[in-house]
């Protein structure tokens, strides 16, 4: 089984800061297949990223994700205040599906 | 519009059992792969299930494998989780999700299974 690996636990910024979120596999992620997601309190996760780089519908261009093989990187260019929440990381390889534990992205 | 509706969870008792469903609406369920994943509350996201199109097809992670069946109807547009021999551990709230190219699209809002004498 793959295992995710996101840094920092806890990332505090202020709004209109950049946003850098890690996201490290224990083996190479098959044909870049690693999705972000973004969580707030009560809602389910919303899909922000998949294939590694690719922004999933609606979502804005401040969001973007890069990294292949076993290292990969959201980037959020410029927080907004709806952006403080949680993030995780999610691969799928070998008709499995795991996820990271999480990175919370809260307001300084 | 891509709507997912999970119902079915509730307070069961340690040792028990429950079906899970999710109904989908707004697109053409029988050309998706289909998941639960579950999320105890406070902590991460976790996959449970997941089945092919037709239905032909699961796999589960080995922490549930023998407990957990994810099932399908087309007809019906509706996903399914049966949950046998449930302990605390079991609790959790349960999302059934669409995957498309690896990654879940879309999400249900949750159905919570708590278990506890």
């Amino acid at each position: 089984e793959t295992v995710l690996t996101q840094s920092p636990g806890t990332l505090s910024l202020s709004p209109g800061e950049r946003a850098t979120l890690s996201c490290r596999a224990s083996q190479s992620v098959t044909s870049n297949y690693l999705a972000w997601y973004q969580q707030k309190p009560g809602q389910a996760p919303r899909l922000l990223i998949y294939g590694a780089s690719t922004r999933a519908t609606g979502i804005p261009d401040r969001f973007s994700g890069s990294g292949s093989g076993t290292d990969f990187t959201l980037t959020i260019s410029r927080l907004q205040p709806e952006d403080f929440a949680l993030y995780y990381c999610q691969q799928y390889g070998n008709s499995r599906w795991t996820f990271g534990q999480g990175t919370k992205v809260d307001i300084k | 519009e891509v709507q997912l509706v999970e119902s079915g969870g509730g307070l069961v008792q340690p040792g028990g059992s429950l079906r899970l469903s999710c109904t989908a609406s707004g697109f053409t369920f029988s050309n998706y792969w289909m998941h639960w994943v579950r999320q105890v509350p406070g902590k991460g996201l976790v996959w449970v299930s997941r089945i092919n199109n037709d239905g032909t097809n699961a796999n589960y992670p080995d922490s549930v494998k023998g407990r957990f069946t994810i099932s399908r109807d087309n007809a019906k547009n509706t996903l399914y989780l049966q949950v046998n021999t449930l302990s605390a551990e079991d609790t959790a709230v349960y999302y059934c999700a669409r995957s498309w190219d690896g990654a879940f699209d879309y999400w249900g809002q949750g159905t919570l299974v708590t278990v506890s004498s």
